[in-house]
């Protein structure tokens, strides 16, 4: 069963850091796509960052400069380093698997880490 | 950058009744669109694909058509459970983002 779960999220202060891990299990990481998306307090899915599987990463303009993706293989993790953290960061991060069949989705999706910025 | 609009932004159905949520692109995307169910406090669920291919365990009540800009989901009845949040998303292959659609809420009448 693929599972994908997310922890590290919390309070932090407006310039903080905080660094987000996705634990994933039940398939060949190595293999896939990673990337996180976020959800702000009541709005819509945000497509944050990816990473593909030769390491190569992509960012929202929002967070360019920012955030830092990344994945380690022999852990079966996925990571965002986020910095310089802002109030417009405060969002419910999940990662998600994503997956290719004639066009690029996210199959699998996790229950999400909530990220608070705020002093 | 391609933006995708939903439409409406909350549509109040009866259960049993069919719903009809509508995903427009700004530039033509093919069939590079798919989309997803978000209840609150859970993880988003992929319910179609290449604008028309259910996902896996997805029942055939819903179903989703279009092509270029214009893209729907149908949910030919609706049960208790599917009331929820509807996005949907594209991809473009440079620069290799996805994009989401707003959302369109499906509440009880």
């Amino acid at each position: 069963e693929v599972q994908l779960v997310e922890s590290g999220g919390g309070l932090v202060q407006p310039g903080g850091s905080l660094r987000l891990s996705c634990a994933a299990s039940g398939f060949s990481f190595s293999n896939y796509d990673m990337h996180w998306v976020r959800q702000a307090p009541g709005k819509g899915l945000e497509w944050v960052s990816a990473v593909g599987t030769a390491d190569d990463s992509y960012y929202a303009d929002s967070v360019k400069g920012r955030f830092t993706i990344s994945r380690e293989s022999a852990r079966n993790s996925l990571y965002l380093q986020m910095n310089s953290l802002r109030a417009g960061d405060t969002a419910v991060y999940f990662c998600a698997r994503a997956k290719y069949s004639s066009t690029w989705y996210y199959d699998y999706w996790g229950q999400g880490a909530l990220v608070t910025v705020s002093s | 950058e391609i933006v995708m609009t939903q439409s409406p932004a909350t549509l109040s159905v009866s259960p049993g009744e069919r719903a009809t949520l509508s995903c427009r692109a700004s530039q033509s995307v093919s069939t590079n669109l798919a989309w997803y169910q978000h209840k609150p406090g859970q993880a988003p669920r992929l319910l179609i694909y290449g604008a028309s291919t259910r996902a896996t365990g997805i029942p055939a009540t819903f179903s989703g058509s279009g092509s270029g800009t214009e893209f729907t989901l149908t949910i030919s009845s609706l049960q208790s459970e599917d009331f929820a949040v509807y996005y949907c998303q594209q991809y473009s292959s440079w620069p290799p983002i996805f994009t989401f659609g707003p959302g369109t809420k499906v509440d009880i009448k």
